[in-house]
This record gives structure tokens, C-alpha cells and sequence, in this order.
């Protein structure tokens, strides 16, 4: 299966400590999106990429969150000394881009828990 | 911030019953598209309509949408019980350029009864 890929499926981590999570996102595709959803809510835009540069963050993304596409293929999403208010999942998406119109296609999200 | 407002928020039909969602947003869109979320997994595409359609179909999804109004809505006809999940509707807006981040509503959960 060449689908969105996300690593680890699931994580709980204490206060204060860093986690990092891994999207491969469909092997054509150059644009890479990150969403966080909360209970309850839909998904949220945090950040866009296109192949390797990163042209987009929303003002969701404090600056304890870092995101990475170092060669255009995987992506990084890291999060410093984490808070409860963290925990969510986070989804990342890819499209293959260049056209009007286009279809995400989203990996089956990372969840993360924050004690 | 959320662009979409789904209703209802939730919805229970029997099986064979059709459903329908319905989507309002507040800003000029270039496409509305609809996803489906089965429990604490990822989102997966139904279906897409660009700004200048009025419906599409998709074996038994059929989606509307007025501009005019700001709304769309889903129908599911013939619904089976491995529709029960949540949906969503999201928008791309014309302002985010080449950026087609995706603004979601709060989505509906559909529970069909067998």
C-alpha cells in the first residue's frame, strides 16, 4: 500500500518532555500538509510544504513546535517540552499539487497524550 | 478557526434510511470537499465540489452546493451500517493561494442501526 503513512500511531509522554512524530506522505506527491484535531472538533491547519521548503505555519504553531521536510520526501513534527494542552491527534496529509483542484489524502494521525 | 458549521450534529437513521448532512460556511470558497472519520482513525475523501458546480454524485453520496447560500449538504442513500462514522466538510478558500489548506467544520457523527 503507497498511502500517507504516520509513526508512532500512538504516544503518551509526561509534561515537559519532547516527542517527535514521522509522516510519509504518498511518494509523488511534493506538498505536505500538518492538521491537529482536538475531541469533539474538526481538523486544524498548523503547517504546509511544498517539496523541502516550508511556506506556511499557522499562529496555532508556537514556537515549541518545529516541522521539517529535509529532502522533500518524510516529514518531522516536534514538539518541546510538551503541555496538556497538547494532546490531540495530529494528521498529516499530502497532494501531489501543480493543479487547481486537489484531493488530500491523510495518514492515519499520531495521537498524543500529555500526563 | 473553524470555517464550517455541519448539521445536524449528530444523526441516527436505520439501515437502508437515507442521510442528510448539511455545511455552512462563511467565506468565498474555490472547492468544498467532504471526508468521513471513522472512530480515532484518519480522514478519508468522499468528495469534492469546485465553486462553479451545483452537484455531483458519487455512487450513493450526492452533494449540492449553493454559493449563494454558503451551504452544501451530503446525502448518503441506501445508508449500511459501515457508515457510521463522523463526517466533515472542508473548504479551500480562494485567499490561501497555492496553499489548498483545508478549513473544517466540527463535523456530524452518523450512527446507522442495523
Amino acid at each position: 500500500d503507497t498511502g500517507v503513512s504516520q509513526d508512532p500511531r500512538h504516544k503518551i509522554t509526561k509534561r515537559g518532555q519532547n516527542v517527535t512524530f514521522r509522516c510519509d506522505p504518498i511518494s509523488e506527491h511534493n506538498r505536505l500538509y500538518w492538521y491537529r484535531q482536538t475531541l469533539g472538533q474538526g481538523p486544524e491547519f498548523l503547517t504546509y510544504f511544498q517539496n523541502e521548503a516550508q511556506l506556511e505555519k499557522s499562529r496555532l504553531l508556537s514556537d515549541r513546535f518545529s516541522a521539517e521536510r529535509p529532502k522533500g520526501s518524510f516529514s518531522t513534527l516536534e514538539i518541546q517540552r510538551t503541555e496538556q494542552g497538547d494532546s490531540a491527534m495530529y494528521l498529516c496529509a499530502s497532494t501531489i499539487g501543480g493543479g487547481r483542484v486537489e484531493t488530500q489524502y491523510f495518514g492515519p494521525g499520531t495521537r498524543l497524550l500529555v500526563l | 478557526s473553524q470555517q464550517g458549521e455541519e448539521d445536524p450534529q449528530a444523526l441516527s437513521i436505520q439501515e437502508g434510511e437515507n442521510a442528510t448532512m448539511n455545511c455552512s460556511y462563511k467565506t468565498s470558497i474555490n472547492n468544498l470537499q467532504w471526508y468521513r472519520q471513522n472512530s480515532g482513525r484518519g480522514l478519508v475523501h468522499l468528495i469534492l465540489i469546485r465553486s462553479n458546480e451545483r452537484e455531483k454524485h458519487s455512487g450513493r453520496l450526492r452533494v449540492t452546493l449553493d454559493t449563494s447560500k454558503k451551504s452544501s449538504s451530503l446525502l448518503i442513500t441506501a445508508s449500511r451500517a459501515a457508515d457510521t462514522a463522523s463526517y466533515f466538510c472542508a473548504t479551500v478558500s480562494p485567499s490561501t493561494g497555492a496553499n489548498s489548506k483545508l478549513t473544517f467544520g466540527k463535523g456530524i457523527t452518523l450512527s446507522v442501526r442495523p
